[in-house]
C-alpha cells in the first residue's frame, strides 16, 4: 500500500524554467492538497482540489497552476520558476467530506532547489 | 481564516523527563478538528494525535496525551518518558470541519524538540 506518492524527490532549475511535481495517492481519497514548506514558516497551502477536474487557490498560489484529470493525481506545475519559490513540497490528501475525524495523509516530500 | 500560533520555536527535554508544547489558535468556528504532527529529519509527516472539538475528553496516544481547552484556544502536547527518537519538529494544525473552509489544515510555524541523552 503505497498510499501517498511524490515524483521527483529532488530537483534542481534554473530560473525561468518549468516543472511539474506528480502526487499519486491509492486510498480513493476526495481530497487532494499542495503545500511548501519553507524555514520558519511552517506548511503553507499553495492548491486544493475537492474532486476530479475540480481545483482552488490556497494562502500562497502565485506561481504555480495545478490540474486534477484523475481522481488519483494531482499535478502541481511552475510554468517559470523563481528562486523564490525553492521549498520543499508536500502534496496531501483526505477522506470524503461526510467523514468525521480525517486527518491528512502526507507524501515524503519534494525538494525543490532554484538557481 | 483561522490562524494557528506555536510560541516555542525550539524546546529541549532530558531523556526519560516529561515536556510540554504549546499550541493556540483562533477560529470563529465550532466544530473543528486539532492534531499534532511529527517531522523528523526523514522529513515524513506523522500524524502523532489527533482532537475532535467537540469532545471534551483530552485525547491520548500512549506517551503523548494533549491538554485541550476549548474556551481558551489552546491545544498543547504532552510528551512523557521523552526518547531520543522525539527529537524533531512538531506542527499543530487546526481543521476546519465546515465546506466553506474546505476542510483545509492550517499549520503553526513549528516547534523544534532536542533531546538530551
Amino acid at each position: 500500500n503505497a498510499g501517498v506518492t511524490q515524483t521527483p524527490k529532488f530537483r534542481v532549475l534554473k530560473t525561468g524554467q518549468s516543472m511539474t511535481l506528480l502526487c499519486a495517492q491509492d486510498m480513493n481519497h476526495e481530497y487532494m492538497y499542495w503545500y511548501r514548506q519553507d524555514p520558519g514558516m511552517g506548511l503553507r497551502l499553495i492548491h486544493y482540489s475537492v474532486g476530479e477536474g475540480t481545483t482552488a487557490k490556497g494562502e500562497v498560489p502565485d506561481g504555480y497552476n495545478v490540474s486534477r484529470l484523475k481522481k488519483q493525481n494531482f499535478l502541481l506545475g511552475l510554468e517559470s520558476a523563481a528562486p523564490s519559490q525553492t521549498s520543499v513540497y508536500f502534496c496531501a490528501s483526505s477522506y470524503t467530506t461526510g467523514t468525521r475525524s480525517r486527518e491528512l495523509f502526507f507524501g515524503e516530500g519534494s525538494r525543490l532547489t532554484v538557481l | 481564516a483561522q490562524t494557528v500560533t506555536q510560541s516555542q520555536p525550539e524546546m529541549s527535554v532530558q531523556e526519560a523527563e516529561t515536556v510540554t508544547l504549546s499550541c493556540t489558535y483562533d477560529t470563529s468556528e465550532s466544530d473543528y478538528y486539532l492534531f499534532w504532527y511529527k517531522q523528523p529529519p526523514s522529513r515524513q509527516m506523522i500524524l502523532v494525535i489527533r482532537q475532535e472539538a467537540y469532545k471534551q475528553q483530552n485525547a491520548t496516544e500512549n506517551r503523548f496525551s494533549v491538554n485541550f481547552q476549548k474556551a481558551a484556544k489552546s491545544f498543547s502536547l504532552k510528551i512523557s518518558d521523552s526518547q531520543l527518537g522525539d527529537a524533531a519538529m512538531y506542527f499543530c494544525a487546526y481543521r476546519s470541519f465546515s465546506r466553506a473552509g474546505s476542510y483545509q489544515l492550517t499549520f503553526g510555524k513549528g516547534t523544534k524538540l532536542s533531546v538530551i541523552p
